[in-house]
């Protein structure tokens, strides 16, 4: 079974609709990332949690919302949909640690999202 | 200037080549490099970690200059399974928990 999940795996919306994807993850991780993708600008981070009360945002949060549920659980919310939100979106997760390479991150298979 | 920056490619090599991709990077506090691999489509997954040393994994082999601020990944034999983009990936320092990840090197092996 896969460590970290995403549903839905791809979604098609409409302008202006509510849209929510989900992440769950069996690592054990504290950390939780939302990136989206897009052609020639790379993995932009959105928001990111270290732990179920400490929410941050990223790079890009206009637009977005994040809910921490659960240590194992980080959803992300498109609260109006808008075409430019069409990308690849990527949940991912770390550990903590102070050594060499323990902020490694593990992604998820995405979400195709689609905004017409 | 970017603050993870690589040259996008495409490298386009036959099977049994090998290939050396560079990556440089802006913040000389970053403590953590690593390199991913991502498919077409397809999420990134950590190819490997790079250490101060340099390190080796079969046919790959990463290294690090810090003095330079580079980072390089050398692939000897090359399968057309490698066919992939390879991310060059920097932490950002404090102990932040953030990566910064490059655009990504697109490698196309050819029978």
């Amino acid at each position: 079974d896969a460590d970290v999940t995403q549903t839905p795996r791809n979604r098609i919306t409409k302008t202006g609709k509510r849209i929510m994807l989900e992440c769950s993850q069996t690592k054990g991780h504290d950390r939780m990332y939302w990136y989206r993708q897009d052609p020639g600008l790379g993995l932009r981070l959105i928001y990111y949690s270290f732990d179920v009360k400490d929410i941050n945002k990223g790079e890009i949060s206009d637009g977005y919302s994040v809910s921490r549920q659960a240590q194992a659980k980080f959803s992300l919310s498109l609260e109006s949909a808008i075409p430019n939100q069409t990308a690849l979106y990527f949940c991912a997760t770390s550990d903590f640690g102070q050594g060499v390479g323990t902020d490694t991150q593990y992604f998820g298979p995405g979400t195709r999202l689609t905004v017409l | 200037r970017k603050e993870v920056e690589q040259d996008p490619g495409p490298f386009n090599v036959p099977e049994g080549a090998t290939v050396a991709f560079n990556c440089t990077y802006s913040n000389s506090a970053s403590q953590s490099f690593f390199w991913y691999r991502q498919d077409c489509r397809k999420e990134p997954k950590l190819l490997m970690s790079v250490y101060s040393s340099g390190n080796e994994d079969g046919r790959f082999t990463a290294q690090l200059n810090r003095a330079s601020q580079y980072i390089s990944l050398l692939i000897r034999d090359s399968k057309l399974s490698d066919s992939a983009t390879y991310l060059c990936v920097v932490n950002r320092p404090s102990n932040t928990g953030k990566l910064i990840f490059g655009q990504g090197t697109t490698l196309q092996v050819k029978p």
